[in-house]
Parts: structure tokens; C-alpha cells; sequence
């Protein structure tokens, strides 16, 4: 079966600091990967999304980057973290053409 | 980016109640899902949809795929505190190719014992 995970869970981050969050993918292969992120009582926005090896699509622009250095490894980054970059960031895949979607944990991320 | 519209925003109810909602918009989709997000936790897929008029139960859930393909319900019978929690509708655009889901905007439920 397959199965999503994202780390860390939590993060408290000082402004300017700088941040990696990371997903894994097993039990399949070339998923498509995604990374959302989640206001406190919001919607879903997407951020990126990567349909195979170093190839990213960015839905809005922003402070944050992401790479997809293998097949099943999704990782957002940011040089230096905003205020306004604290949520919760949600990491989701799913394959082919197919609409469904699966969600990780999720990871809470507060800037200070 | 694109969002569904979904109603109502929350809802407080008493346990034992059936509940509904339903997700709106005005493009046409292929392929209608559910989800329920449980608080400091990602979405979990409840129901998916992938043709028009499609009745699929889960469970005390029942979710309908619009005839217009422009809709969706879900409903919750017999309400228990666990129900509690963020329910996302999401739509897969028609069209041929790589197509992103698009959200709805969740209603948040709240279960009174």
C-alpha cells in the first residue's frame, strides 16, 4: 500500500531564518506531489506542484521554493522566513490523470 | 487560484441530526470528492465521484455527483460528536490532460452531545 510522510510535524522559526519541510512517498511510482498551505480555519491554497523529476509548477508567487530531487521526495524551502509564512503546510499526491488526492500529516509551521 | 463554492460555512448541530452541504460551481468537472480534515491533521478522502447523477454511500455518508457536473452534496446521517471536524468538497476540471483539483472553501461541523 502506499503511504505519505511529511517532517517535522511542528516548527517555531525566527523571521529571516531559513526552512526545509519534506515529504516521502512510498509504494508507487512517478506520483504527482504536491504542497499546500493552510491558514488557521481556512481553505486549501496550492503552492506547487511537480508532475515528475525537477519539474515544478508554482501556483502563486511567494517566498517559498520547491524541489523534487527524486522520483517520490517533494521539499519546500525558503531562504529567509516571513511573518506571514506561518500555517500549516500540507504535502498530497496522487497518480496519472486520476483525481484523488492524498493528504500527509501535515506540517504546523510558526514564525516568530 | 479557482475555488469552489461550498455551503454552508459551518454548522452546529445536535448529535443524532442529519447534516448537509453541498459544493457549487460554474465550470463542469469529472471527477467530484469529499474529505474530511480532522483538527492538526491532513484531509482524509471520504467519498469520490466520477460520473454524473453517481449516488455513493460510506458508511452514514452519501454523496451525490450532479447531473450538470457542476454539483455536488454530501450528507451525514445520524450525527455522532466524532463527525466534528473541516469537510472539504475538491473537483477535477474536465478537459484532457494533467488537471489539478480545485477546492471548496470547507465547512466546519460541529457536534453537540
Amino acid at each position: 500500500s502506499q503511504t505519505i510522510h511529511q517532517w517535522p510535524a511542528t516548527l517555531v522559526q525566527p523571521v529571516g531564518s531559513p526552512l526545509s519541510l519534506e515529504c516521502t512517498v512510498e509504494g508507487t511510482s512517478n506520483p504527482n506531489l504536491y504542497w499546500y498551505r493552510q491558514a488557521a480555519g481556512r481553505g486549501l491554497q496550492l503552492l506547487f506542484y511537480s508532475v515528475g523529476i525537477g519539474q515544478i509548477s508554482s501556483e502563486v508567487p511567494q517566498n517559498l521554493s520547491a524541489s523534487r530531487p527524486q522520483d517520490r521526495q517533494f521539499i519546500l524551502s525558503s531562504k529567509k522566513l516571513l511573518l506571514s509564512d506561518s500555517g500549516f503546510y500540507l504535502c498530497a499526491w496522487n497518480r496519472g490523470l486520476t483525481g484523488e488526492l492524498f493528504f500527509g500529516e501535515g506540517s504546523r509551521l510558526t514564525v516568530l | 487560484g479557482q475555488q469552489l463554492n461550498q455551503s454552508p460555512q459551518s454548522m452546529f448541530i445536535q448529535e443524532g441530526e442529519d447534516v448537509s452541504m453541498n459544493c457549487t460551481s460554474s465550470s463542469i468537472f469529472n471527477t467530484w470528492l469529499w474529505y474530511k480534515q480532522d483538527p492538526g491533521e491532513g484531509p482524509v478522502l471520504l467519498i469520490a465521484l466520477y460520473k454524473a447523477g453517481e449516488l455513493t454511500s460510506n458508511g452514514r455518508l452519501t454523496a451525490q455527483f450532479g447531473i450538470t457536473r457542476k454539483d455536488s452534496f454530501l450528507n451525514i446521517s445520524a450525527s455522532i460528536p466524532s463527525d466534528v471536524g473541516i469537510y472539504f468538497c475538491a473537483g477535477q476540471l474536465g478537459g484532457t490532460g494533467f488537471q489539478k483539483l480545485v477546492f471548496g472553501t470547507g465547512t466546519r461541523l460541529l457536534v453537540s452531545p
